[in-house]
């Protein structure tokens, strides 16, 4: 069946570092990909998608590409903020079902 | 203006007890979800409806019973609650895909409901 995986954490990262979060899935067709955050005490927010080959979804300075070859739609961002602490979660849409399927989440925590 | 509400924010119960959660949205969208959140922050789908008709229901016990009276509202109602069932629980809703394709597309989640079983 479809699934999501993502790099396990915690990560922790200095002011102005680059940020690589890992995530590859398996999936049946062409699924639509998904990057996810939550911060501290909330629910998850969108924070960008991908919804064919090759698509790069980008957004406060995130980027994620859709890599159909090595099914992979890894987040980057190349100079993280104390502001960006929080879970991130990949996740993809199935193209048959009405149904989500999302990583394991991964943590991050932005020192000063 | 907030999209998709959850009431009440915290729950704390003690076992054997049975509670509700109820969640609206107010996005006009078809499909409404439950979500389970561990402690690890693993997030499980629990069940989905669209237009009030239940259309997943993975594996939760049957203590746990969605209820759906419109398309705006998906409420939880947990029966004889177990020290396992401390989670945060999420509510989500979703548009219909784009036309002539089967994704589902953006979940909007609310803020959550931490449960806790005593």
């Amino acid at each position: 069946g479809d699934s999501v995986t993502q790099m396990e954490g915690p990560v922790t990262l200095s002011e102005e570092a680059f940020l690589t979060i890992n995530c590859t899935y398996t999936a049946t067709g062409y699924p639509s990909l998904f990057w996810y955050v939550q911060y501290p005490g909330e629910g998850l927010q969108l924070l960008l998608k991908a919804t064919k080959a090759d698509d790069k979804g980008s957004n406060k300075g995130f980027e994620a590409t859709y890599r159909k070859e090595t099914t992979s739609f890894h987040l980057e961002k190349g100079s993280v903020q104390v502001s960006d602490s929080a879970v991130y979660f990949c996740a993809l849409s199935d193209k048959f079902g009405n149904q989500f399927y999302f990583g394991t989440g991964t943590s991050l925590t932005v020192i000063p | 203006d907030t999209a998709v509400s959850q009431t009440p924010k915290y729950l704390v119960t003690q076992m054997g007890n049975d509670k509700s959660i109820k969640c609206e949205q107010n996005l006009g969208h078809d499909t409404m979800y439950w979500y389970k959140q561990d402690s690890k922050k693993f997030l499980k789908i629990m069940f989905s409806y669209n237009n009030k008709e239940l259309i997943i229901n993975e594996t939760v016990p049957n203590r746990f019973s969605p209820k759906s009276p419109d398309k705006a509202h998906l409420n939880l109602h947990i029966n004889s609650l177990e020290l396992g069932d401390s989670a945060v629980y999420f509510c989500a809703s979703s548009p219909p895909g784009l036309a002539g394709s089967y994704h589902v597309d953006t979940q909007y989640f609310g803020p959550g409901t931490r449960l806790t079983v005593l």
